[in-house]
């Protein structure tokens, strides 16, 4: 079975622009967060998404949106991208975020803003 | 705010040594605690999810331990191996009942040399 998968690996976008990043969770898992890494911190939650609904969202700007398919896949955007923005984003799936289960993590998507 | 540290920020042992690691969390509303093994260029690995006061994991030759009531977790490796070499997170999952999102530390960085 294929594990969390995430596309593209890794993105180099100017200040300004939008980007737009993908997530396909595990099959048969329904839920899909998104989380930020930055060097020397550990992630930072940014959206969770279950059965297609906005579940949870962080401490993130208006300029971060994303959404869920039918499928479950996920896509994650950000508008008017700024050099903070650089950063490894992780998108995880489980199968329901409201009970102690794994939540296991796609090798993520490495932004660069410059 | 919610802080969730661990300690210490990394670690160099010798193969063979047996090595621990502190993860500190909020004792209020707690849910559920997770350990991740996180290689360089990998996805983390999900380790243990830990849910219950006085919970012991254990996975070949890493273990966990769980105090919710002073809030705070224990991980084990015994006889360290070059191939433990990893960045250890550990994530806290509060009791919100709607979003369940993971609230990370900023992990243990273990090096093991031969």
């Amino acid at each position: 079975d294929a594990g969390v998968t995430q596309s593209p690996t890794h993105l180099i976008k100017t200040r300004g622009q939008q980007v737009t990043l993908r997530c396909s969770p595990i099959s048969g898992h329904k839920s899909v967060s998104w989380y930020q890494q930055v060097l020397g911190q550990g992630p930072q939650f940014i959206f969770q998404y279950y059965e297609k609904e906005e579940r949870g969202r962080g401490n993130f700007p208006d300029r971060f949106s994303a959404r869920q398919f039918p499928n479950y896949s996920s896509e994650l955007n950000v508008n008017a991208l700024l050099l903070g923005d650089s950063a490894l984003y992780l998108c995880a799936s489980s199968l329901d975020p409201l009970r102690g289960t794994e939540a296991f993590f796609g090798q993520g998507t490495r932004l660069t803003v410059v | 705010i919610l802080n969730v540290e661990q300690s210490p920020q990394s670690l160099h042992v010798q193969e063979g040594d047996s090595t621990n690691f502190t993860c500190s969390f909020p004792s209020s509303n707690f849910y559920a605690l997770h350990w991740y093994r996180w290689e360089t260029a990998k996805s983390p690995e999900a380790l243990f999810v830990m849910t219950l006061n006085g919970d012991e994991k254990k996975k070949g030759r890493i273990s966990a331990t769980l105090n919710t009531k002073e809030g705070y977790s224990y991980l084990y490796i015994k006889g360290s191996q070059p191939e433990d070499s990893a960045t250890y997170l550990c994530a806290f999952k509060r009791n919100t009942g709607t979003a369940s999102k993971l609230t990370f530390g900023t992990g243990t960085r273990l090096q093991v040399t031969l």
